[in-house]
């Protein structure tokens, strides 16, 4: 089961910040939390994880509370390219029964409009 | 450096016939997973694999379903006697290490319709 809680759906305008929250209260010391999107069907593509410390790449911007239960993920500046399904993961820990998998929640469907 | 490579892209199998998917993984990465996406419902785990080995199976059906992942060549996810509601699209991730700090990359996912 996913141990992530994300908004079902979110609107955003063009040009604008998203800022797409989830909430992982579960979270153990040593698990990252993971944000992938998936674009109209297409495969998952990868934007950004960290595990306590701010993070940012050329795609966005994650946010991870100083307590770790919950995060956000900054778009900067939101393009029509950017309406996808959003997924908030914490990475299952590695050990004898856990092997890294990602498991995916239901994420949150941004829709950027014009 | 290419991504993760699937194919065929979309797979169309009569009842009962057997449906093989490839994934070929990216330059380097040695642990592949695949996941399987129904209609309008999310990502789910099937397995993950190693180089030769299975390593998490915990969700694949018990019954028509294989992978594999051999020493040389793509990692192949097998449906024997196919039913419609396989139908779906299923998406392979690869990464070089299983760490938690190391990101896994996906397929564009074979779309196989089962009629």
């Amino acid at each position: 089961d996913a141990k992530t809680t994300q908004p079902p759906s979110m609107d955003c305008a063009e040009g604008r910040a998203a800022n797409l929250p989830c909430n992982h209260s579960t979270i153990s010391g040593n698990e990252y939390v993971y944000w992938y999107r998936q674009i109209h069907s297409q495969g998952p593509q990868y934007i950004i994880h960290g595990l306590k410390n701010n993070e940012t790449n050329e795609m966005a911007s994650l946010i991870i509370t100083e307590d770790r239960k919950s995060s956000t993920l900054i778009l900067p500046h939101a393009t029509l390219r950017d309406t996808a399904v959003y997924y908030c993961i914490v990475r299952v820990g590695i050990g004898s029964s856990n092997t890294g998998k990602l498991i995916f929640g239901q994420g949150t469907t941004l829709q950027v409009k014009p | 450096n290419a991504g993760v490579m699937q194919n065929p892209r979309h797979l169309v199998r009569r009842r009962g016939q057997e449906a093989r998917l490839r994934c070929s993984p990216m330059k380097g990465h040695s642990h592949v997973y695949w996941y399987r996406q129904l209609p309008e419902e999310g990502l789910k785990f099937m397995v993950y694999l190693q180089k030769e080995n299975i390593i998490d199976e915990s969700g694949m059906p018990k019954e028509r379903f294989s992978a594999e992942f051999p020493k040389e060549g793509p990692s192949i996810l097998r449906i024997q006697q196919v039913v419609r509601g396989d139908s779906a699209a299923y998406f392979c991730a690869s990464s070089p290490r299983v760490r938690l700090d190391t990101e896994a990359f996906f397929g564009q996912g074979t779309r196989l319709t089962v009629v």
